[in-house]
């Protein structure tokens, strides 16, 4: 199976409502938990990340929440605008040259 | 800060042709990746280089070829082109540490095989 998993593919939500995006992975000893914004036909931007010793923190309109015991992170955006249109990465890392992506959620903010 | 420069930013190849992409960081980290894209999909990882003149090969490493030769710089070859071919190629780095990793990208090379 994969290393990590992201779901869903595709999401398209209303302007001003929430979009959650979640992924789980499969090694327990994974401690960092980046997430990356990627606009078309532009490079992959870390946005938010969180560590194994948090459970939650935000960044604005950006969540991110860490169940350790799930093996389960999420991504929450509040308040979404069409400028959050975009693909979103997840990834989870052991440390040092140990980081496994999941497949990307596509979403669309509309008007 | 630091800067990752990848060239050529578009690459337009004939099948079977032999490619090359390069991948200049001045970050001063010692891991380098290259990951493929292709079109609405997530990332996949090709080859990654831990310090000058590593490679390790990635789960997509069969048709590359990969070369450090430098702490800066990290070299892509497509072996031989396939036709209808469309990916964009994006390079990486990551920061050091055992413990906490961060990773940094570069702006592609977009690849089209005619």
């Amino acid at each position: 199976g994969e290393q990590v998993e992201q779901l869903p593919s595709i999401l398209r939500v209303q302007e001003r409502s929430s979009a959650s995006i979640n992924c789980t992975y499969e090694n327990s000893a994974s401690n960092y938990f980046p997430w990356y914004k990627q606009e078309p036909g532009e490079n992959p931007k870390l946005i938010i990340d969180i560590r194994s010793n948090m459970e939650r923190k935000q960044i604005q309109g950006l969540i991110v929440l860490l169940d350790k015991k799930a093996k389960r992170f999420s991504l929450h955006i509040t308040d979404t605008q069409p400028a959050d249109s975009a693909m979103y990465f997840c990834a989870a890392s052991t440390g040092y040259q140990n980081f496994y992506f999941g497949k990307g959620t596509s979403l669309t903010v509309i008007p | 800060g630091g800067i990752i420069t990848q060239t050529p930013k578009f690459l337009i190849g004939q099948e079977g042709q032999k490619l090359t992409l390069k991948c200049q960081q001045n970050f001063n980290h010692d891991t380098m990746y290259w990951y493929r894209q292709d079109s609405g999909k997530g990332l996949r990882l090709i080859y990654y280089s831990i310090t000058e003149n590593d490679l390790q090969k990635g789960d997509l490493s069969e048709g590359y070829d990969a070369s450090r030769e430098k702490k800066s710089s990290f070299s892509l070859t497509v072996t031989s082109a396939q036709k209808n071919e469309m990916a964009v190629f994006l390079c990486a780095t990551e920061t050091g540490g055992a413990r906490y990793a961060e990773q940094f990208f570069g702006p592609g090379t977009r690849l089209t095989v005619l």
